[in-house]
């Protein structure tokens, strides 16, 4: 069984479109994030949720709208593409084990969104 | 805000030759993390260090964690072509604060 799956793997769309790519996990977590990774492979966080609540969000344009539907689902809408948004695009969960524990669980990632604007 | 760096950003070596990555940051490290991540992948979780000075070994995987907690390494003897991928550090304050990965380094193994 799949941990956590994301669709579509691959998109490839005209700038200036509207697009979305769903996440969803099955492991129980708490946490979902998403991340860009760009041409030079660098992981950058987007956002993150917590029980359906926005906990992180990063200088990211507008243009990006995450959605958490219930917390086994986190979504990602992109309004009006840009050629810059080109890159893969992974989500990712995890369970924290609380906000004074140094030791935290490993984050579980999806098979990412290949992302091409042209 | 924090930094993490990782040298080198690519490392070319002949299979069997032993292959070392490094981790360092601006600021005290919570704890590192350890992932890899094969071409075309995602990043898949190897490892983390809490303590000070700690070593982990995992076959021919080794991981430490600098005594001041602002470094780590990845050491894999005699590689494999198995080992090719990006190997990433990553430092998270609390559970609820935001993962922050290290650019990565890139390996290559020659066959």
């Amino acid at each position: 069984d799949t941990a956590v799956s994301q669709t579509p793997k691959y998109l490839v769309t005209q700038m200036g479109n509207d697009k979305s790519i769903k996440c969803e996990q099955n492991l129980g977590h708490d946490t979902m994030y998403w991340y860009k990774q760009d041409s030079k492979k660098f992981l950058k966080i987007m956002f993150s949720y917590n029980n359906k609540e926005l906990i992180i969000n990063e200088t990211v344009p507008n243009r990006f709208s995450p959605k958490s539907p219930d917390k086994a689902h986190l979504n990602l809408h992109i309004n009006s593409l840009e050629l810059g948004d080109s890159a893969v695009y992974f989500c990712a969960s995890s369970q924290p084990l609380g906000a004074t524990s140094v030791v935290y669980n490993e984050q579980f990632f999806g098979p990412g969104t290949r992302l091409t604007v042209l | 805000g924090q930094q993490v760096m990782q040298i080198p950003q690519y490392q070319h070596v002949q299979e069997g030759e032993d292959f070392t990555t490094y981790c360092n940051s601006s600021t005290t490290l919570s704890n590192i993390q350890w992932y890899k991540q094969r071409p075309g992948g995602h990043p898949v979780f190897l490892i983390q260090l809490v303590k000070s000075g700690e070593v982990k070994k995992q076959k021919r995987l080794t991981f430490q964690f600098g005594e001041a907690k602002k470094n780590s390494s990845l050491h894999i003897t005699a590689t494999q072509t198995t080992d090719v991928g990006t190997y990433f550090c990553a430092d998270q304050k609390t559970s609820y604060d935001k993962v922050i990965f290290g650019p990565g380094t890139s390996l290559s193994v020659i066959p």
